[in-house]
């Protein structure tokens, strides 16, 4: 079974300054990590996804994130928050063999100006 | 850009009635997931669909909840009867499934349920 920790239910941030959202997964085996983005009373939106290549994944709208298998962690990141950025984001794990995504409990970004 | 369909939106209801929720996959996604996500939580699997058939509805509360995906396209979520911790958001999503090389779901935007 596998499972997703996020660290921290709410980041605040300024305008322009570095996001860093935690993630950390179990997994008995090497597991598929992705990133969602939620905006207040819609769906998800793929932010990025490691699939066991390159360890340090680009997204979408200046994310990345960068798998530590001896971490366990798959932490996002921006360097420059945007207003835009504010919304609830996901880490969700999947094994290679089954395709089920599971959720962490999500962190809400605040940016403030 | 293909997109994945639900409706209604919003719905409001009482308890102990009926409601029912439609989802339409992006065309020729084969896997289709239907997620409860309660406020301030992440979402849960109810049910999988591998074409019409159910692959996974662990997570589903039988006794009330019902899915069904006859034809393999689109699918309808039911509750009956509605229960106040059903208030929920309900999220469809679909997938290539098994021919993709790795698990890219498509979420639709949802429909949140009010059950007053």
């Amino acid at each position: 079974a596998q499972s997703v920790t996020q660290l921290g239910s709410h980041v605040s941030v300024s305008e322009g300054a570095l996001v860093l959202l935690r993630c950390n997964y179990s997994s008995s085996v090497p597991p598929y990590l992705f990133w969602y983005v939620q905006y207040p009373n819609q769906g998800l939106q793929l932010l990025l996804k490691y699939t066991s290549a390159a360890t340090l994944v680009k997204g979408i709208n200046g994310f990345e994130a960068e798998f530590k298998k001896s971490e366990t962690s798959f932490h996002l990141t921006k360097p420059s928050a945007h207003m835009s950025d504010a919304a609830e984001y996901f880490c969700a794990v999947s094994l290679s063999n089954d395709y089920k995504l599971s959720f962490g409990a999500g962190t809400t970004v605040t940016v403030r100006a | 850009e293909a997109e994945v369909a639900q409706s209604p939106r919003y719905k409001i209801t009482e308890k102990s009635q009926a409601v029912a929720f439609w989802c339409d996959p992006i065309s020729g996604h084969a896997t289709l997931y239907w997620y409860r996500q309660i406020l301030g939580q992440g979402p849960e699997l109810l049910v999988q669909f591998q074409d019409e058939s159910v692959v996974d509805d662990s997570q589903l509360p039988k006794d009330r909840f019902s899915a069904e995906r006859l034809k393999g396209v689109d699918s309808t979520l039911k509750i009956q009867p509605a229960e106040l911790g059903d208030s929920a958001m309900y999220l469809c999503a679909s997938s290539l499934g098994a021919e993709s090389s790795y698990n890219e779901q498509f979420f639709g935007p949802g429909t949140r349920l009010t059950v007053l």
